[in-house]
């Protein structure tokens, strides 16, 4: 059965340093979310992406953060320069559709630790 | 502004009995969806059923119903029959558009 994909599980970074989350959606789905989980708290929308282009993003999607699809396959989420408050849990999803009925599929999450 | 809520942490309960996680919505909208989700340990999240919320009929997945009350934005999930493998933290998610609002999350722990 198709699933999203993230690489890597667990990212320590310093502070200030650039990150790179990746993601490969499953093949024939057409929009493309980021999420994050702050420990204990709950998960949160960042970013929703379509036919190249973001389409909504929260008050998180800040400037430090861009999303990019370099290739056919691969999703990424980069953080420009990470802050203490940005370690969390991050999960990349993906639907075949954007209405709102459509099931969101979930990868396993990329834990980034900034220390 | 819309909020999820899910009162209860944590939950356990004994295979094979009965289980409900509760939760509470806020929005001013009509029209919506919602979800549970179900995040084994160390898993993806995977979808467990969904609801809209112009149908009056609650959904049901096997096992799986919900117990949705649009005048009280109650949504509670039911399961029947537990099983081992339905451990794992259960999130409730609404939305009215693509973008998926969560609650906190409950964590149930089915015993043998």
């Amino acid at each position: 059965e198709p699933e999203v994909t993230q690489t890597p599980s667990h990212q320590v970074t310093q502070m200030g340093q650039e990150v790179i989350l990746r993601c490969v959606p499953i093949s024939n789905h057409l929009y493309f979310y980021w999420y994050r989980q702050i420990l204990g708290q709950k998960v949160e929308f960042l970013v929703s992406f379509y036919n190249n282009e973001i389409s909504e993003k929260s008050e998180i999607f800040d400037d430090q953060f861009s999303v990019e699809r370099p290739d056919g396959s691969n999703f990424t989420l980069k953080i420009r320069s990470t802050k203490l408050e940005d370690s969390a849990m991050y999960f990349c999803a993906s639907s075949e559709m954007g209405s709102s009925y459509n099931e969101q599929f979930f990868g396993p999450g990329t834990r980034l630790t900034v220390l | 502004a819309q909020t999820v809520t899910q009162s209860q942490p944590e939950m356990s309960v004994q295979e094979a009995e009965t289980v409900t996680l509760s939760c509470t919505y806020d929005t001013s909208e009509n029209n919506y969806y919602l979800f549970w989700y179900k995040q084994p340990p160390s898993r993806q999240m995977i979808l467990v059923i969904r609801q809209e919320a112009y149908k009056q009929q609650n959904a049901t997945e096997n096992r799986f119903s919900v117990n949705f009350q649009k005048a009280a934005k109650s949504f509670s999930l039911k399961i029947s029959d537990s099983q081992l493998g339905d451990t794992a933290m259960y999130f409730c998610a609404f939305t009215n558009t693509d973008k998926l609002i969560f609650g906190t999350g409950t964590r149930l722990q089915v015993f043998p």
